[in-house]
């Protein structure tokens, strides 16, 4: 099946610093990628829709001065933390979205998740 | 609006007992569901999907069946085992749009 790659795996970094992170669809392309935040012991929050040649769209409450997004290829999208501070220490899982051509004249739309960037900042 | 609806965790079994994760759904259209589970330390793996109604999605003995009359999506497995223990996220996609997920219920099966 359809594979999507994060990296890194894992970050550290000291307050104040910008991390940033890649979301791959290694054999497909996405023009459509999401990216999410997940607490621990919580589920995912979806934090914004990254589309490819345009701005990416924020849910209420995600700062996107401080979540840069950008979905320069369709194949790439990045996250990038500006200024972190503790409190951004999380899960950051992305997901591609796939949208083909299926058997029989019809078409599939699937979501890909990669496996998660664990960000922790001192 | 879409939201899925679990059973609280956590969930406590001992080894080879039977399982069942409720999860119930409200969606408009025809969304796809699936069951994701999550290890520790890990990201989402996809543990099966069924992407019409009265769909079976099936793998590594779990099970679940799409019930469009009862708007229900319930996970089971017959025999656990110790290396099942993680978290197993019930959620839907209606395309194009974002998945939505339950709220996760972590599973723990004892030796």
């Amino acid at each position: 099946g359809a594979v999507v790659s994060q990296h890194p795996s894992w970050v550290i970094c000291k307050s104040g610093t910008s991390v940033k992170i890649e979301c791959r669809s290694l054999d497909f392309q996405a023009t459509t990628m999401f990216w999410y935040r997940q607490f621990p012991k919580q589920s995912l929050m979806l934090m914004a829709t990254s589309n490819e040649g345009s701005k990416a769209t924020y849910e209420q409450g995600v700062e996107k001065d401080k979540f840069l997004i950008n979905h320069a290829s369709l194949t790439l999208s990045t996250l990038t933390v500006t200024s972190a501070h503790p409190e951004d220490s999380s899960f950051y899982i992305c997901s591609a979205r796939d949208v083909g051509l299926a058997g029989g004249g019809g078409s599939t739309d699937t979501q890909y998740f990669g496996p998660g960037t664990r960000l922790t900042v001192l | 609006g879409n939201s899925v609806t679990q059973m609280e965790g956590p969930v406590t079994l001992s080894e080879e007992a039977f399982l069942t994760i409720n999860c119930t759904y409200t969606a408009t259209g025809y969304p796809s569901l699936f069951w994701y589970v999550q290890y520790p330390g890990e990201g989402l793996q996809l543990l099966l999907k069924a992407t019409k109604a009265d769909d079976k999605g099936s793998n590594k003995g779990f099970e679940a069946t799409y019930r469009k009359e009862t708007t229900s999506f319930h996970l089971e497995k017959g025999s656990v085992q110790v290396s099942d223990s993680a978290v197993y996220f019930c959620a839907l996609y209606t395309g194009g749009f974002k998945t939505i997920f339950g709220a996760g219920t972590r599973l723990f099966v004892k030796a």
